[in-house]
């Protein structure tokens, strides 16, 4: 069964960078999934940041998307996210996930997730 | 953006109890809509995938229904494990958008 695993430093200065990484195991990251970020601010809901396929195509949150860059590493069975220009809005739960599609245009569920990783953005 | 739009809020009920929990969608998003299930401090857990399809392990207790705008989650009995959180989410367009969540409590 898939497992993702989060991973990367708590703190942040702010104006600063946050940068994590998700190991993907017992799935090939080359498989047929978009790779996901989903970020969830202390007592507040789910924000869908971005995510990217094997082939290195990737869609992002309008909402952050001048500051956000998802990359993967297929030799190493990961992918990343970096944030930039970070300020304490940006602190959250961290998780990332797999989300399976119709292989054409539309995406299905996320079915499987990291437990999340805190980030917190402060000097 | 596609917004989504959770009601009730939050809701109180007892173990055995029908629950059903109302999504609506800014516009349509065909049958695109998903269902997860969050705990404190968990990550969520995808309960039903394009409207009406359980996903694998999830007891036949939970269903979903709804097409266009319009989408309801229901327990049909409600059980301890499943006070959460639950929140739907819209799979037609980028960016996903997920509603604000409803919380089920014990009453």
């Amino acid at each position: 069964q898939v497992q993702l695993q989060e991973s990367g430093p708590g703190l942040v200065k702010p104006s600063g960078t946050l940068s994590l990484t998700c190991t993907v195991s017992d799935e090939s990251i080359s498989s047929a999934y978009w790779w996901t970020w989903v970020r969830q601010p202390p007592g507040k809901g789910l924000e869908w940041i971005g995510d990217i396929y094997y082939s290195g195509n990737t869609n992002y949150n309008p909402s952050l998307k001048s500051r956000v860059s998802i990359s993967i590493d297929r030799s190493k069975n990961q992918f990343s996210l970096k944030v930039n220009s970070v300020t304490a809005a940006d602190t959250a739960v961290y998780h990332c996930a797999r989300a399976f599609w119709d292989g054409y245009k539309y995406y299905y569920g996320m079915d499987a997730w990291g437990q999340g990783t805190t980030v917190t953005v402060s000097s | 953006d596609i917004q989504m739009t959770q009601s009730p809020s939050s809701l109180s009920a007892s173990v055995g109890d029908r629950v059903t929990v109302t999504c609506r969608a800014s516009q349509s998003i065909s049958s695109y809509l998903n269902w997860y299930q969050q705990k404190p401090g968990k990550a969520p857990k995808l309960l039903i995938y394009v409207a009406s399809n359980l996903q694998d392990g999830v007891p036949s207790r939970f269903s979903g229904s709804g097409s266009g705008t319009d989408f309801t989650l229901t327990i049909s009995s409600l059980q301890p494990e499943d006070f959460a959180t639950y929140y739907c989410q819209q799979s037609y367009s980028t960016p996903l958008t997920f509603g604000q969540g409803t919380k089920v409590e014990i009453k």
